[in-house]
């Protein structure tokens, strides 16, 4: 069964950073595309970011483009997000996604870790 | 960037009547190569994460329970739910994977009339 558990979150002042980590176990995790997914409070869903499996490439979206930086540790099993220049609107709930067999889509999804950016 | 949208925001439907959600997509996720749609859809319900209930527009997720079905291509999208049932209550997602960024329509929230 496929688990991922994501950590790191906290409260944070305006302009400062945070690493969120995702443990992920129950499949074959250098195989898999990963994603984060962020959802401010009482707000939809947001793709924030993803990282391929095959070469390690990147994508961001546009808002947190130049702040945040994925990456991934295929020995530890382990997705992070680094985020800096924190801003009042990245509050949210940080979501680690797994993609699926054959594409993009999200089929697995942790608990999520609660970013709060706030003085 | 390829936008989103749902219709409608929110709906309530009778228990054992069909509810219809509908997707569309500023510009087609329907890959020529392969003729497959790059959407999916996702199901939160209040306090959970979200979970896959489509992909490919109408390929179902496994354990979904087959009241759930997707249809469409291109650019208009439908998530039909054929017998609601009390569990359903929830908000539902599409989303495009076309390309990046794998944007997320604002959501469809189905409550019990």
């Amino acid at each position: 069964e496929v688990h991922l558990v994501e950590s790191g979150g906290g409260l944070v002042q305006p302009g400062g950073s945070l690493r969120l980590s995702c443990e992920a176990s129950g499949f074959t995790f250098s195989t898999y595309a990963m994603s984060w997914v962020r959802q401010a409070p009482g707000k939809g869903l947001e793709w924030v970011s993803g990282i391929s499996n095959t070469d390690g490439s990147t994508y961001y979206a546009d808002s947190v483009k130049g702040r945040f930086t994925i990456s991934r540790d295929n020995s530890k099993n382990t997705l992070s997000l680094q985020m800096n220049s924190l801003r009042a609107e990245d509050t949210a709930l940080y979501f680690c996604a797994k993609t699926g067999y054959y594409s993009d889509y999200l089929d697995s999804w942790g608990q999520g870790t609660l970013v709060t950016v706030s003085s | 960037d390829i936008v989103m949208t749902q219709s409608p925001d929110s709906l309530a439907v009778s228990l054992g009547e069909r509810a219809t959600l509908n997707c569309k997509s500023s510009q087609s996720v329907l890959y020529s190569s392969n003729n497959k749609n790059y959407l999916a859809w996702y199901q939160q319900k209040p306090g959970q994460s979200p979970k896959l209930l489509i992909y490919w527009a109408s390929t179902r997720e496994s354990g979904v329970p087959d009241r759930f079905s997707g249809s469409g291509s291109e650019t208009e999208f439908t998530l039909t739910i054929s017998s609601l049932q009390a569990e359903d209550v929830a908000v539902y997602y599409c989303q495009q994977y076309y390309n990046t960024p794998f944007n997320f329509g604002p959501g469809t929230t189905v409550d019990i009339k």
